[in-house]
């Protein structure tokens, strides 16, 4: 049972635009909600990340959206820029169980010139 | 500060074998958690270790083991190894429960 469903599965991107990953949760009990990247051959690296008490946070240039009545949450990556090239992971903690993290199934993100 | 340390970094075991994977958390940090990743199930939780203690178990069969020391490192067990262990086993540790996780490089295991 896939209890995070991240899209797309890949995302092409010019340079200078917004990068938008999507994820949607089941488990209602999830409350904190973090987001990784990933170069290749390097392990998961946060991101940026959102508890349900709030609809947005911002750092930088990475925004997280978060809507509890629909269980989803994305992440918006504004003046997308080739180095944010990687594969992005949405995640999902109930707090309280321990650092039990669910994943989505990742988005590879590529930003042209 | 150091980061999670995770060694060897590269592993090439034969089916059958047995092989022990190793994880020094961030100093302080008292969470330690375990991840397979593959291409075709992502990233899975296989376990965690909390003050040498398992706190949390994923769906793994118990050919996967773990353990953790005073010192909060901590160590993976695979035995009996199979074609479908070949991955990338992440190690992730945490200052305390419900805190954020920070991930090592990983080690990537080859089953021949």
């Amino acid at each position: 049972q896939q209890q995070v469903k991240q899209s797309p599965q890949s995302l092409i991107v010019q340079k200078g635009g917004i990068s938008i990953i999507n994820c949607a949760y089941e488990n209602t009990a999830f409350d904190y909600f973090p987001w990784y990247q990933q170069f290749p051959g390097k392990g998961p690296a946060l991101l940026i990340a959102i508890r349900p008490d709030v609809s947005e946070k911002k750092e930088g240039r990475f925004t997280i959206s978060f809507n509890k009545s629909a269980k989803q949450f994305s992440l918006h990556i504004m003046d997308s820029q080739p180095g944010d090239s990687a594969t992005y992971f949405c995640a999902a903690l109930v707090t309280g169980g321990g650092n039990k993290l669910t994943f989505g199934t990742g988005t590879q993100l590529k930003v042209e010139l | 500060k150091a980061g999670v340390t995770q060694t060897p970094r590269y592993l090439i075991k034969t089916r059958g074998q047995q092989v022990t994977l190793s994880c020094s958390p961030i100093s302080g940090h008292r969470s330690v958690s375990w991840y397979q990743q593959t291409p075709g199930q992502g990233l899975q939780f296989l376990f965690e270790y909390f003050s040498e203690t398992q706190r949390n178990k994923g769906n793994f069969p118990g050919r996967f083991s773990g353990r953790q020391f005073s010192n909060s490192r901590s160590e993976m067990n695979v035995s009996t190894l199979e074609l479908g262990d070949s991955a990338l086993y992440l190690c992730a540790s945490s200052l305390e429960q419900d805190r954020e996780a920070f991930f090592g490089q990983g080690t990537r295991l080859t089953v021949v």
